[in-house]
C-alpha cells in the first residue's frame, strides 16, 4: 500500500494559514490522496481530497505536486477548533476493497 | 443531515457476552466497513461490504462477524467478547469503493470488556 509521511506535531497561530505537508512516493497513478481530522476521539472528519490536480472547497485548499509524490494541506485562516490530529492517506483499491489506511498523522495545535 | 449513526456510543460488558454495535446510513451508500482504533496502531479495518449480502474481511477480522441485509445497516457482531477487543469502533460509509468517493465516519463506540 501506498505510504505516507507526516511531521508528527505543528503548531500555528489562530488566524494563521496552517500548511501541513505529506509525503506520498510511492504513490501510484490512479490513487487519490485524502486528508481526515480527528478531534479528540470524535469520528474521522472529511476535509478534502485530490488526484493529480489542486483542489479547494469551503474547509481547505490541497496542493499537489506535478509529480504526485507530496502534497500539502492549507488551512486559510486556522482557528482554535482547527486543533487536531490531520490524517494524509493513499486511498488503495485492492481487488473490492478500498480501504482508508490512517497512518499516525500530524497533531496541529492553534494557539490564540 | 446525511450522517453515519452508530449506536451505543459507549458500552462496558464482561468477557463472553455477545453484543452487536449497530450502523446505519441515511446516505443510500453502496460500500460500508468497520474500523476499529487503538493507541499507537491507528485504525485499522475489520470488515467491509460492497453492497447488500456482500461482506468480506479487513486486515483484523478475527473475532468479529458483520451483516448486510439492508442497504443502510451494517451492524458488526462479537459473538464472544475478549479484553483485547476493548478499543474505539468507527463505522464508515462511501457511496461506493470507487477511489474517488469519500468516506464519511460514524462518532464511534468506545468498547470496554473486562
Amino acid at each position: 500500500d501506498a505510504k505516507t509521511t507526516q511531521p508528527t506535531s505543528m503548531d500555528c497561530a489562530e488566524g494563521r494559514a496552517a500548511n501541513l505537508p505529506c509525503n506520498h512516493s510511492t504513490i501510484s497513478g490512479n490513487e487519490y490522496v485524502y486528508w481526515y481530522r480527528q478531534i479528540h476521539s470524535q469520528g474521522p472528519q472529511y476535509i478534502i481530497h485530490g488526484l493529480k490536480n489542486n483542489e479547494t472547497n469551503e474547509m481547505a485548499s490541497l496542493i499537489i505536486t506535478e509529480d504526485r509524490k507530496s502534497s500539502t494541506l492549507i488551512l486559510p485562516h486556522a482557528t482554535l477548533r482547527d486543533t487536531a490530529v490531520y490524517y494524509c492517506i493513499v486511498r488503495v483499491k485492492r481487488g473490492a476493497n478500498s480501504k482508508l489506511t490512517f497512518g499516525k498523522g500530524i497533531t496541529l495545535s492553534v494557539r490564540p | 443531515e446525511a450522517q453515519v449513526t452508530q449506536n451505543p456510543r459507549y458500552l462496558i460488558t464482561v468477557t463472553g457476552k455477545k453484543l452487536t454495535v449497530t450502523c446505519s446510513q441515511n446516505m443510500n451508500h453502496e460500500y460500508m466497513s468497520w474500523y476499529r482504533q487503538d493507541p499507537g496502531l491507528g485504525l485499522r479495518q475489520i470488515y467491509y461490504s460492497m453492497n447488500v449480502e456482500v461482506t468480506d474481511k479487513g486486515d483484523v477480522p478475527e473475532g468479529y462477524k458483520v451483516s448486510r441485509k439492508e442497504k443502510r445497516n451494517f451492524p458488526l457482531i462479537l459473538e464472544s467478547p475478549s479484553p483485547n477487543q476493548t478499543s474505539l469502533y468507527f463505522c464508515a460509509s462511501s457511496l461506493s469503493v470507487d477511489l474517488h468517493t469519500e468516506a464519511f465516519f460514524g462518532q464511534g463506540t468506545r468498547l470496554t470488556v473486562v
